[in-house]
């Protein structure tokens, strides 16, 4: 079974600061990887995601994430975040190979930018 | 972009009650839907997937007849909560797989249930 693990549960930032939130995942299989970020009150929005090819992805409002196969991670990162980004933000995977397209997703981590 | 909608965004309802909560894709056709379930500050755990035209699978541990899911059209599934309880309040998240252009799933905005 897959499982997506995120070991920040709550970070705290200061406006400019870099940001890396960590993503693992357990599947030895080929998966397809998603960032999703949910704003307060809002609905889960795309950030970027991970298929084949190029393992640093780039998305949109300035994330980024680099998929490492051999650490089985999808590590979000942004160099320079604004207050704007705080939000919940999650780490998904679906499995290309078994044809289970829903996603399994991460706990969550809450990132709160102070201004 | 691909937009999905949910309808109602918040529902109150009486202990023993039903409620039908509908996921529609906006601009786009979607064979699958899926369903999931948030508790506070916790992530999103998937209920079943909504299939077009055939019956929905459901995760280990969801009751499929207390919640039921119909997928009548390539726009539309409603999951309907039978004979809700307190224990059934929550909040309800559909996704919709745009297939075609991003194969990636869209989300909807959610479903807040209150039962009394």
């Amino acid at each position: 079974a897959q499982s997506v693990s995120q070991h920040n549960h709550h970070v705290i930032l200061s406006e400019a600061a870099s940001l890396e939130l960590g993503c693992n995942y357990s599947y030895g299989g080929t998966v397809n990887l998603f960032w999703y970020v949910q704003y307060p009150g809002q609905h889960l929005q795309l950030l970027l995601k991970y298929f084949s090819g190029d393992p640093l992805v780039k998305g949109i409002k300035g994330f980024e994430a680099e998929f490492i196969k051999s650490k089985f991670s999808f590590n979000l990162r942004k160099p320079s975040v604004q207050w704007s980004d705080t939000a919940e933000y999650f780490c998904a995977v679906n499995s290309y190979n078994t044809g289970r397209r829903a996603l399994t997703f991460g706990s969550g981590t809450r990132l709160q930018v102070q201004p | 972009g691909a937009v999905v909608s949910q309808h109602p965004s918040r529902v109150i309802c009486k202990s023993g009650t039903s409620v039908k909560i509908e996921c529609r894709s906006l601009d786009f056709q979607a064979t699958t839907m899926f369903w999931y379930r948030q508790f506070p500050k916790q992530s999103l755990m998937l209920m079943a997937t909504s299939n077009e035209g055939s019956k929905a699978t459901y995760e280990q541990g969801v009751e499929k007849d207390k919640f039921l899911i119909n997928h009548a059209s390539l726009t539309l599934s409603t999951l309907t909560v039978t004979s809700a309880h307190p224990e059934d309040s929550s909040f309800y998240i559909c996704s919709a797989r745009e297939l075609t252009r991003t194969d990636t799933q869209y989300f909807g905005p959610g479903t807040r249930l209150t039962v009394l």
